[in-house]
């Protein structure tokens, strides 16, 4: 297992398309985060799941965003009829139990909208 | 809610020397843990370090060690004998500790202090 896995790593697309990131957690990870980091800022918290359940979505996530784990393994973060404000890197990061001991991140998808 | 404060947007420092990059947080609880990240450029977020709140010995881990101030809130990172690998962005991050219910899982970061290291 090589860490968490995130594709694509860059993205561009046209205001209004809809784009979709994948996420790969580490396999026996059971939790799995979404954070969005523009420039010049830290990462902010948009959902979690653990296991296949979504158990908290940020009010950064509008309805424009949904976010899936199926089965309890990937994760897939959609988001709708973007906007110029969604360009960001969107990180995902994984943990086993509670993540007392941190995170392990991905390299993060970077979103240009046009 | 809380919240997480780094003043320096950049620092720099010599190879081989000290740099101290601060940190300070707000919050109501007495239980919680906080995290410094190390996120290269074009590169994963990498956890540098980590401090539970209960514990009143500084985190250390090679190079690095934290001064951790409870009642200062307060939560600095030390780098020592500075390597051209270290220049990176550093985050500080707080995350609510495991029993106190609620979001206890989600970690709030800081802005980011830039470090870069001069040969």
């Amino acid at each position: 297992d090589t860490g968490v896995s995130q594709n694509p790593r860059h993205k561009i697309t046209k205001r209004g398309q809809n784009v979709t990131f994948r996420c790969d957690p580490i396999s026996e990870h059971n939790r799995l985060y979404w954070y969005r980091q523009t420039l010049g800022q830290g990462p902010e918290f948009l959902t979690y799941f653990q296991n296949e359940a979504q158990l908290e979505k940020s009010r950064l996530l509008s309805d424009r965003f949904s976010a899936e784990r199926p089965k309890g393994s990937f994760s897939t973060l959609e988001i709708q009829r973007t906007e110029q404000g969604d360009s960001a890197m969107y990180l995902c990061a994984s943990s086993l139990g509670t993540g007392v001991d941190g995170y392990t991140f991905g390299s993060g998808t970077r979103l240009t909208v046009v | 809610a809380q919240t997480v404060t780094q003043s320096q947007p950049e620092m720099s420092v010599q190879e081989a020397e000290t740099v101290t990059l601060s940190c300070t947080y707000d919050t109501s609880e007495s239980d919680y843990y906080l995290f410094w990240y190390k996120q290269p450029p074009s590169r994963q977020m990498i956890l540098v370090i980590r401090q539970e709140a209960y514990k009143q010995q500084n985190a250390t881990e090679n190079r690095f060690s934290v001064n951790f101030q409870k009642a200062a809130k307060s939560f600095s990172l030390k780098i020592s004998d500075s390597q051209l690998g270290d220049a990176a962005m550093y985050f500080c991050a707080y995350r609510r500790s495991w029993n106190s219910g609620g979001s206890n899982y989600k970690l709030t970061f800081g802005k980011g202090t830039l470090l870069t290291v001069n040969p």
